[in-house]
């Protein structure tokens, strides 16, 4: 069984980056199939991007190009994903989702990171 | 972008009753090479991380009660979870993987008891 914790709570002025880290462990596959979901406070979930097996390539949404980079340190089993240029929209929790089938769905999921944007 | 459009919103249900959620995308999640569609429900618990129910459609997660049922093909899809249960109160989302770029979500449907 995957596990994934991620770092802690984050408080960023307008215009600032933020940096989260996702740890792994219980994972056997040798693909990193790390993905980031964010969800506004009493929003839903959206889809920030990941890493496609398929393609080989990190995907990211559209909304988020230039704005986000998401990397791995496989020594270490740990994703993180840096947001830039923060907004006060950008303010909710930000998920990591492990696509351990390499599907595209997200069996495993971290306990979720709160990230404010505050001035 | 594929959108998915749920409905109801919310719905209050009594225990042991049914509850049905409906996922409309706007184009087919049906790949006719695997023949497979590619729809995902997940839930999520007030406080907490979502976790996945359903893939394919209707192939329930390892460990998922057999009261929740996938079904549906193409751009119709259905979650029934069958004699409610208070655990179940949550908020349910679908997913579609059909189209990568992006994946999306549907907008949620939170489950209540009546």
């Amino acid at each position: 069984q995957v596990q994934l914790v991620q770092s802690g709570a984050e408080v960023r002025k307008p215009g600032a980056s933020v940096k989260v880290s996702c740890k792994a462990s219980g994972y056997t596959v040798s693909e990193f199939t790390m993905h980031w979901v964010r969800q506004a406070p009493g929003k839903g979930l959206e889809w920030i991007g990941g890493f496609d097996v398929e393609e080989d390539e990190r995907i990211y949404a559209q909304k988020f190009w230039g704005r986000v980079s998401m990397t791995e340190d496989t020594s270490t089993y740990t994703a993180y994903m840096e947001l830039r240029n923060l907004r006060s929209e950008d303010t909710a929790i930000y998920y990591c989702a492990m696509d351990v089938n390499v599907s595209l769905t997200f069996p495993s999921w971290g306990q979720g990171t709160l990230v404010t944007v505050s001035s | 972008d594929i959108v998915m459009t749920q409905s109801p919103d919310s719905l209050a249900v009594s225990l042991g009753e049914r509850a049905t959620i409906t996922c409309k995308s706007s184009q087919s999640l049906l790949y006719s090479a695997t023949n497979k569609n590619y729809l995902a429900w997940y839930q999520q618990k007030a406080g907490q991380s979502p976790s996945l129910l359903i893939y394919w459609a209707s192939i329930r997660e390892s460990g998922v009660p057999d009261r929740f049922i996938g079904s549906g093909s193409a751009t119709d899809f259905t979650l029934t979870i069958t004699n409610l249960q208070a655990e179940d109160v949550a908020v349910y989302y679908c997913q579609q993987y059909f189209d990568s770029r992006p994946v999306t979500f549907g907008g949620g449907t939170k489950v209540e008891l009546k």
